[in-house]
């Protein structure tokens, strides 16, 4: 069974850019969530989609967004992007989105 | 504010010791609470989890007690193994009908387990 696949891996993006990633879930899972890992602050929740309808929200700023497919796969953009965005974004499924969840890889973002 | 507690930040253990992490919350309205194990380069992988009706939960070599009254929750790890160096978090979550409102992790404890 094949687990959350997140791409791309790696991102270096300049300040001001705008950046997209992509999370496939494990097949049959629902619900597709992200979060921010950095350092300082930790795992972040940013927001969770259930079949393609945004069910809850992080305190995050009105420049991450995102949205899920009708084949559940889901993608995450950053707009005007900060020195501050560069984290590990991380993508996690689950069937239902309420237990359970499925870590992928992450996809490390570095601002310059 | 950070709603879940998480210590020690670090944590040396001897080979076949028993590493013990502890988790406090603030928000009652939790009823799923997590262990996640990490290691360098990968995403959190879930270890083990427990709801608030139950003290106790043992897979394998690993335990969580609950205490609902306290407000904390700890991982204990059994006959630590090298193989069990990472960082470990906590998390709670609470569902709200309309889908669990995101985990809230703790800082995370890096454990090393010396052989």
């Amino acid at each position: 069974k094949a687990g959350v696949t997140q791409t791309p891996r790696y991102l270096i993006k300049t300040r001001g850019q705008q950046v997209t990633l992509s999370c496939s879930p494990i097949s049959g899972h629902r619900s597709v969530s992200w979060y921010q890992q950095t350092p300082g602050q930790g795992l972040q929740f940013l927001f969770e989609y259930f079949s393609e309808t945004q069910r809850n929200k992080g305190n995050f700023p009105g420049r991450f967004s995102g949205r899920q497919f009708s084949n559940s796969r889901s993608e995450m953009n950053v707009s005007t992007l900060e020195l501050g965005d560069s984290a590990l974004y991380l993508c996690a499924s689950s069937f239902k989105g309420n237990y359970g969840y499925t870590f992928g890889s992450g996809t490390r973002l570095t601002v310059v | 504010q950070q709603q879940v507690k998480q210590s020690p930040q670090s944590l040396i253990v001897q080979k076949g010791g028993i590493s013990i992490i502890n988790c406090a919350y603030e928000n009652t309205a939790f009823d799923y609470f997590p262990w996640y194990q990490q290691f360098p380069g990968k995403g959190p992988a879930l270890l083990i989890a427990i709801r608030p009706d139950v003290s106790e939960k043992k897979e394998g070599r690993f335990t969580i007690s609950f205490n609902k009254s306290a407000k904390q929750f700890s991982l204990h790890i059994m006959d630590s193994q090298p193989g069990d160096s990472a960082t470990y978090f906590c998390a709670a979550s609470q569902y709200s009908g309309g889908g669990a409102d995101g985990l809230t992790f703790g800082k995370g404890t890096h454990l090393i387990i010396q052989p």
